[in-house]
């Protein structure tokens, strides 16, 4: 069974467009984070949830909205979608918020924006 | 100064040498070290927990010195299964969030 797994694993759309990237873990972790990494490789969180409350947001546009209707999932909106939004969009979850806790990542979300 | 810095490589040896990465951080407050290990178009995973008396799991030894704000990772014995980018991680602080470099990339060659 795979831990962490997100959906879809390619997103190709068009700027201006909609679109939602969902996440589900089932570690039991109170825990859940979105992660961006650009062209160079660079990983930045944007978001973190905590038994579903917001706890880290970034300065990321407002665009970018995330939702955890449970413990379990954690999904990511995005609207009117530019250019600059194409990246790879990882969802991680902890056991709980305390740092030393080892992240689990899932396989990514490869958005393509043209 | 980069929260992270990391000499990006790549790092190409033979298969059977002795690898060292290094990275420095910029906050002192950090309290949590890690490495994470990310093969191509993979998402990442934990290698090695950093601890401050440096440790060992197998063939990978960390060390951490944080007089200098420095973390080490030597790799033994290569294997072509350890090509990938390491990834060093230092938690960043009061900010309560992990600060990922932009990772070193090993190419063990056979």
């Amino acid at each position: 069974d795979t831990a962490v797994s997100q959906t879809p694993k390619y997103l190709v759309t068009q700027m201006g467009n909609d679109k939602s990237i969902k996440c589900e873990q089932n570690l039991g972790h109170d825990t859940m984070y979105w992660y961006k990494q650009d062209s160079k490789k660079f990983l930045k969180i944007m978001f973190s949830y905590n038994n579903k409350e917001l706890i880290i947001n970034e300065t990321v546009p407002n665009r970018f909205s995330p939702k955890s209707p449970d413990k379990a999932h954690l999904n990511l909106h995005i609207n009117s979608l530019e250019l600059g939004d194409s990246a790879v969009y990882f969802c991680a979850s902890s056991q709980g918020a305390v740092l030393s806790y080892e992240q689990y990542f899932g396989p990514g979300t490869r958005l393509t924006v043209t | 100064r980069k929260e992270v810095e990391q000499d990006p490589g790549p790092f190409n040896v033979p298969e059977g040498a002795t690898v060292a990465f290094n990275c420095t951080y910029s906050n002192s407050a950090s309290q949590s070290f890690f490495w994470y290990r990310q093969d191509c178009r993979k998402e990442p995973k934990l290698l090695m927990s950093v601890y401050s008396s440096g440790n060992e799991d197998g063939r990978f030894t960390a060390q951490l010195n944080r007089a200098s704000q420095y973390i080490s990772l030597l790799i033994r014995d290569s294997k072509l299964s350890d090509s990938a980018t390491y990834l060093c991680v230092p938690d960043g602080g009061a900010t309560n969030k992990l600060i990922f470099g932009t990772g070193t990339l090993l190419a063990v060659q056979p």
